[in-house]
């Protein structure tokens, strides 16, 4: 157990549908990361927030959005779904603001079906 | 941040030591290695990272040539716990954003 909790574990909706993926990072940790994973594109790097702050950003798509809330928590919005966009939703958290003083921690991640 | 190239599948008997290598020629010089591994469809497990140094922890052992262009994951006696997809990534500090890079990786299996 990493410690970070995602809901839901599973989602199957259809397309032009809009989700909400959450993710409680660890206790103490101020870093949230959001990946995404396909069966033909690997893990994908989507975004960083730190206390609240966009830190860094990846191949999110426009129709993708996230934020982190005062009390650290996540949440990754997908909006006008595509059948592309099923795929395994991966958050991380890490306790440092500096990238190489620790480790991620990985949730089990959202599995999310579009139809 | 610098590619890494990493073998697609290997094998390795249980109780045996895994060598997993990493290829990182374009690496930077304030780059850090990481290794990562996922199991299944789990989450991501950090392993180890490291700079210069060659590291160690109760999971591996991270070894990286004193040029930096290439490393190896040492699993000392692997069991059937560790077959995975292992993850080297190479990433570096910019102003506290970090995005790991994760590329294929190298299915690594442990057989009985």
């Amino acid at each position: 157990d990493s410690g970070v909790t995602q809901t839901p574990k599973h989602l199957i909706t259809a397309t032009g549908q809009r989700v909400t993926l959450r993710c409680s990072p660890r206790s103490g940790d101020l870093s949230v990361y959001w990946y995404q994973q396909s069966l033909d594109q690997g893990l994908q790097f989507l975004i960083q927030y730190y206390n609240g702050e966009e830190r860094a950003k990846g191949n999110i798509l426009e129709r993708f959005s996230a934020q982190q809330f005062p009390d650290l928590h996540s949440e990754l919005n997908l909006s006008s779904l595509e059948l592309g966009d099923s795929a395994l939703y991966f958050c991380a958290s890490s306790v440092a603001k500096k990238a190489n003083t620790g480790e991620l921690f990985f949730g089990e991640g959202s599995r999310l079906t579009v139809l | 941040d610098a590619k890494t190239t990493q073998p697609p599948s290997m094998d390795c008997a249980e109780g045996r030591a895994a060598n997993l290598p990493c290829n990182h020629s374009t690496i930077s010089g304030n780059e850090y290695v990481y290794w990562y591994r996922q199991i299944h469809s789990q989450g991501p497990q950090y392993i180890i990272h490291g700079l210069k140094n060659n590291e160690t922890n109760e999971m591996a052992s991270l070894i990286i040539t004193e040029d930096r262009k290439s490393s190896t994951l040492i699993l000392p006696h692997a069991t059937l716990r560790d077959t995975a997809v292992y993850y080297c990534i190479v990433n570096r500090d910019i102003q506290g954003a970090q995005k790991l890079v994760f590329g294929q990786g190298t299915r690594l299996t442990i057989n009985p």
